[in-house]
């Protein structure tokens, strides 16, 4: 079975840009998580998606969104990129009724 | 305050020697899930073991064992026979509540374990 993919692995941006990140959860997953990874904050959890539906959500702005669709791939959206979203944006799935979060290989993201 | 509290930013051990990391976690949930990851420097977190608050025996996975001590909210990560490709980082993290509200983990800040030849 093919792992949780991510695109693309690499992104350089420009502050004031936006980006669309995507996920690919593992298949039969239908739960799907982002967390942000930074030297500073740690892993943070951003949100989390089920069934296309938002379930939970952590504390981060406005300008960070994200979407599931019917497949149960995701993409999460930044609006008006800072220099402190430089980070790697990890995606992760879960199996129905369980526990286990099975992680992508991440984004890396920059922001100049 | 800290969730989640892994208080060896860096931890060195001999290749075949065990090693313990240590986890402690605060939650007033009575159903919750700790987890071990291990993350490489590309980045990618994978997977180690999980243990529930309702299982009683210590979870095992080959190499790995969680040594719960529920009473004291401890979860430490136990390495046996360590190996050069174990070197990384070492994430401790905890779900809380019940499979229905969702897959919010959070995290500790860390370990980085260094396998000597």
């Amino acid at each position: 079975k093919a792992g949780v993919t991510q695109t693309p692995r690499y992104l350089i941006k420009t502050r004031g840009q936006q980006v669309t990140l995507s996920c690919s959860p593992i298949s039969g997953h239908r739960s799907v998580s982002w967390y942000q990874q930074t030297p500073g904050q740690g892993l943070q959890f951003l949100f989390e998606y089920f069934s296309e539906t938002q379930r939970n959500k952590g504390n981060f702005p406005g300008r960070f969104s994200g979407r599931q669709f019917s497949n149960s791939r995701s993409e999460m959206n930044v609006s008006t990129l800072e220099l402190g979203d430089s980070a790697l944006y990890l995606c992760a799935s879960s199996p129905p009724n369980s526990y286990e979060q099975y992680f992508g290989p991440g984004t890396r993201l920059t922001v100049t | 305050a800290q969730k989640i509290t892994q208080t060896q930013p860096g931890m060195f051990v001999q290749e075949k020697e065990a090693v313990t990391l240590d986890c402690t976690y605060d939650t007033s949930d009575q159903s919750y899930g700790l987890f071990w990851y291990k993350q490489p420097s590309s980045g990618e977190m994978i997977f180690l073991i999980y243990q529930g608050s309702y299982d009683e025996q210590n979870a095992t996975e080959g190499r790995y064992s969680l040594n719960f001590q529920k009473a004291r909210k401890s979860a430490n990560l136990v390495i046996s026979a360590s190996q050069l490709g174990d070197s990384a980082m070492y994430f401790c993290a905890m779900r809380e509540g019940r499979k229905t509200s969702g897959s919010r983990l959070t995290f500790g800040e860390g370990t980085q374990l260094t396998v000597n030849p």
